[in-house]
């Protein structure tokens, strides 16, 4: 059964570097034909779509953020990293992992990890 | 971005009861829709893929319709664990995938 988990800081200072990683078991990011993606979502507000990465290696970002995302994995751990650079308090947000269906912005994700809180505050 | 708008935005509802939930996109996605229930405090849960596929265990009781711009999501008998937020989400491999607003489902 595949399962993914957040880890990472809960509180950030404002315009340092959020850094999160997925742990996922019962499954390999090393698989084809999925992605392993990151999904936010602010308190009490929607979903926002914010970037995946692919088993070949491919990345692709919301444009809107790429400048400021890069997420990497690490498949001899089976992992894979966010990293969002110069926060505001608008980067506060559940941060979800997720393993989606299909390719770049053609995905649907079918498993999701439990989420975690991370505000951006001083 | 394909801007995606769901209606009601909250829809009171009683055990039993036929529901039926709209999700508009602003241009025409074919059927590349998905739909998702969350749960407070939860990661949401894929229900249905390709507007109208059911996701592997997924009671039958859900099921989606529609292609273009237009999609509904229909519970046919509201059930206790069905009370939650539901998501449409697109994704046209044309444009950044974009979800939409929510609509809660709340006991009448």
């Amino acid at each position: 059964q595949l399962q993914l988990k957040e880890s990472g800081s809960g509180l950030v200072k404002p315009s340092q570097t959020l850094s999160l990683t997925c742990a996922v078991s019962g499954g390999s990011i090393s698989s084809g034909g999925y992605s392993w993606s990151w999904v936010r979502q602010p308190p009490g507000k929607g979903l926002e779509w914010i970037g995946s990465i692919y088993q070949s290696g491919d990345t692709h970002y919301k444009p809107s953020l790429k400048s400021r995302v890069t997420i990497s994995a690490d498949r001899s751990k089976n992992l894979f990293s966010l990293n969002l650079t110069s926060t505001t308090a608008a980067d506060t947000a559940v941060y979800f992992c997720a393993r989606a269906s299909g390719y770049a912005y053609a995905i649907y994700f079918d498993h999701w990890g439990q989420g975690i809180l991370v505000s951006v505050s001083s | 971005d394909i801007q995606m708008t769901q209606s009601p935005s909250t829809l009171s509802a009683s055990v039993g009861d036929r529901v039926t939930i709209t999700c508009r996109a602003s241009q025409s996605i074919n059927n590349w829709l998905a739909w998702y229930q969350q749960k407070p405090g939860k990661a949401p849960k894929l229900l249905i893929y390709r507007a109208s596929s059911l996701e592997t265990g997924v009671p039958s009781r859900f099921s989606g319709t529609g292609s273009g711009t237009e999609f509904t999501l229909t519970i046919s008998s509201l059930q206790p664990d069905d009370f939650a937020t539901y998501f449409c989400q697109q994704y046209n491999s044309y444009s950044p995938l974009t979800f939409g607003g929510g609509t809660k489902v709340e006991i009448k």
